[in-house]
């Protein structure tokens, strides 16, 4: 059965630091999707970038960026200099069997 | 921009009362989905639907029915509401045309009703 691990449930972090948010998957799919997604306060859960499984490459987005590791089975996200703004829950998230499957998030409090 | 919208962003109810919970995108696209989300569980699938009238138990269906009358709009019924119920409630919508673009394309998300049910 698919899976999606996020071990880190709650990360405060001082604003212009870095910060890493890691995702662990499980799939015997030799096809899938690896999806983050935002929830700030506001509650509306934003779509930040989706992966297939034969694209192994770093993404950069700005601050944002993704190491997709299918070795082990991680997607992580780094946010570099971090700001207020990106205080918010995080998901990661999995294709499964005809839906996505999220993970439980990892609350990030960036302090000013 | 896709937009998805619920009906209500904030509900209070009694045990026993129905409740519906609607839910309209305007990107015409295929699949809707309903959540829940407690604090701990994550986002957690109720119900989804891959076309009119076709309706996919999730992860936790009970308690709860769904209704997809017109492309645009996917209705979350509470037959009888219990105080476990009580939570904020999500929903979304992808496209593609199969059912199995369910899970390979991004959702948007309407903005969430969180039911408090007395």
């Amino acid at each position: 059965a698919q899976k999606v691990t996020q071990a880190q449930t709650e990360i405060s972090v001082v604003e212009k630091e870095d910060v890493t948010l890691d995702c662990v998957y499980e799939t015997r799919d030799t096809t899938y999707y690896l999806f983050w997604y935002k929830q700030p306060p506001s509650g509306e859960l934003v779509f930040l970038i989706r992966r297939n499984s034969f694209d192994e490459q770093n993404e950069i987005s700005g601050r944002y960026s993704w190491n997709f590791q299918k070795s082990t089975s991680s997607f992580n996200f780094t946010i570099t200099a971090s700001q207020v703004v990106d205080s918010a829950v995080y998901f990661c998230a999995l294709s499964g069997d005809d839906k996505i499957i999220f993970g439980k998030g990892t609350r990030l409090h960036i302090l000013p | 921009d896709v937009k998805v919208t619920q009906s209500s962003r904030y509900l209070v109810k009694r045990t026993g009362e129905k409740v519906f919970l609607e839910c309209v995108q305007d990107m015409d696209h295929e699949n809707m989905f309903w959540y829940r989300q407690d604090p701990g569980l994550g986002l957690r699938l109720i119900y989804f639907s891959y076309d009119v009238k076709m309706k996919e138990k999730g992860d936790i269906p009970e308690g709860y029915s769904v209704s997809r009358e017109k492309k645009e709009r996917f209705s979350l019924i509470l037959e009888s509401a219990s105080t476990n119920q009580t939570s904020m409630y999500l929903c979304a919508s992808s496209p593609g045309f199969l059912a199995g673009a369910a899970s390979y394309n991004e959702q948007f998300f309407g903005p969430g009703t969180r039911l408090t049910v007395l």
